[in-house]
Parts: structure tokens; C-alpha cells; sequence
């Protein structure tokens, strides 16, 4: 089974550029989460998708910060125009099982892209 | 406030001994604790669990322990091993959510 994959691997933009990060799931999973972390600091929270839908958006930092996940497969997190406290390694996590069915089985993580803003 | 707390961001044991890892929490809404290991360049992979309605759980090397009255949990690592060398980060949720809080990592070295 293919894992969470990533891409790019490595980003470096410079201030108020755009840049597009994309996610892959692992096939048949409808829950697809973006964390982020800044500076060797904690992994945060920035948003959940169920399917096509976001259920929970309440980590995205500010509206420079763009997710969408059209169809309900990938996830593309855009950041525009990316500032100098967006970089960061940010990663992206699937899961099967959600909120609902009351299981609880661990994310799998991608191996995230490394953001550097000049 | 960081409601999920490593408060040792390294850690250095010797081959075939025991590593703890420690963890602090303040929500007591939390219900559900993962510990996730992270090599360099790699994302975090999942470890071991424990919900909060146990106090400990076992994984072969691997032993997370919960102390609710104390909002704490500690990964015992036994023996460790060379390959065991990582950041090891702590996460908590609530009610079952996916919207994990983690630590910020605590860099194990186990030395051959």
C-alpha cells in the first residue's frame, strides 16, 4: 500500500510569492489532515477534510492560507503571499476511520514539505 | 499555552538500556495518547496509543503508561537499540477527534 506522499519535498519562495503544496492520501482514505511545524517546534493543527469537505479549518493561521481538495483525492494547501513566518516543514496525514465511527486508529504522515520564505 | 508538554528536548542512553520518555498535559478533557517517532526528512510514524480509560499499554520494547491524577504519560523503550535513535514526539486528543495536540519532540540518542 502506497503511503502519504508529498510534493515538493523542498520549497524555497521568496516573500509574497505563491506557492502550491500538494498532498496524496492513501488510497481509500476519506479523512486528509494538514499540520504544520515551525522553527523544531510543535506539530499543529491546521485543517481537516472529510472527503471534499472541510470539518474543521480552525488551525489555518490566516486567509493567506488556501486548502482544497477537489473530488475528494488530493489536497493542495496554497500559501499566497507566503511571509517569512510561513516557513516550516508542513505536513500532510490520511486516515480511514473518522470521528464517527467512534474508532480510533493513528494518522499516517507523508513526509512533509520543507517551506523556506526569504 | 501549549497544553501538551515535553520538557526534555534530548535524551542520551546507552545501548540495551532503558529510555523514558516523558510527557505533561494540562487538558483533562483529553481522552486518547499517541507517541509518534520522527526521523530526519521523514514524517512522524505512529508508535503506540493508550486511551484514557487504561493505564498502561504494551507493544513489545515498546510501554506507554497514563497517570490521569497526574496529566502525565511516559514511553519506556526497552532495551533501547541504535535504530531507536529519533524525536519522539507526545499527542493528545479529545473526544475522539483526529485534531491531535502535540509536544514538541524529544530528541532520544541511544549510543552503541
Amino acid at each position: 500500500e502506497a503511503g502519504v506522499t508529498q510534493f515538493p519535498s523542498h520549497s524555497v519562495i521568496e516573500k509574497g510569492q505563491t506557492v502550491t503544496l500538494r498532498c496524496d492520501p492513501i488510497s481509500g482514505h476519506d479523512n486528509l489532515y494538514w499540520y504544520r511545524r515551525v522553527m523544531g517546534k510543535e506539530i499543529k493543527f491546521l485543517l481537516h477534510f472529510v472527503k471534499e469537505s472541510k470539518q474543521d479549518e480552525s488551525g489555518m493561521p490566516n486567509n493567506r492560507f488556501l486548502a482544497e481538495r477537489t473530488g475528494g483525492t488530493y489536497s493542495t494547501l496554497k500559501v499566497q503571499p507566503a511571509e517569512l513566518e510561513d516557513s516550516g516543514v508542513y505536513f500532510c496525514a490520511s486516515s480511514q476511520d473518522g470521528h464517527s465511527t467512534g474508532r480510533y486508529s493513528p494518522l499516517h504522515f507523508g513526509n512533509g514539505t520543507r517551506l523556506t520564505v526569504t | 499555552d501549549q497544553q501538551v508538554k515535553q520538557n526534555s528536548p534530548s535524551l542520551s542512553v546507552q545501548e540495551g538500556r532503558i529510555s523514558i520518555l516523558n510527557c505533561d498535559y494540562t487538558n483533562s478533557m483529553f481522552d486518547y495518547f499517541l507517541w509518534y517517532k520522527k526521523y530526519p526528512a521523514e514524517g512522524p510514524t505512529f508508535l503506540i496509543s493508550i486511551s484514557s480509560i487504561k493505564d498502561k499499554n504494551e507493544d513489545g520494547r515498546f510501554t506507554v503508561f497514563l497517570n490521569k491524577s497526574a496529566k502525565h504519560l511516559s514511553l519506556h523503550i526497552v532495551p533501547s537499540q541504535p535504530g531507536d535513535s529519533a524525536v519522539y514526539f507526545c499527542a493528545a486528543s479529545e473526544d475522539g477527534t483526529y485534531k491531535y495536540i502535540f509536544g514538541t519532540g524529544t530528541r532520544l540518542k541511544v549510543l552503541a
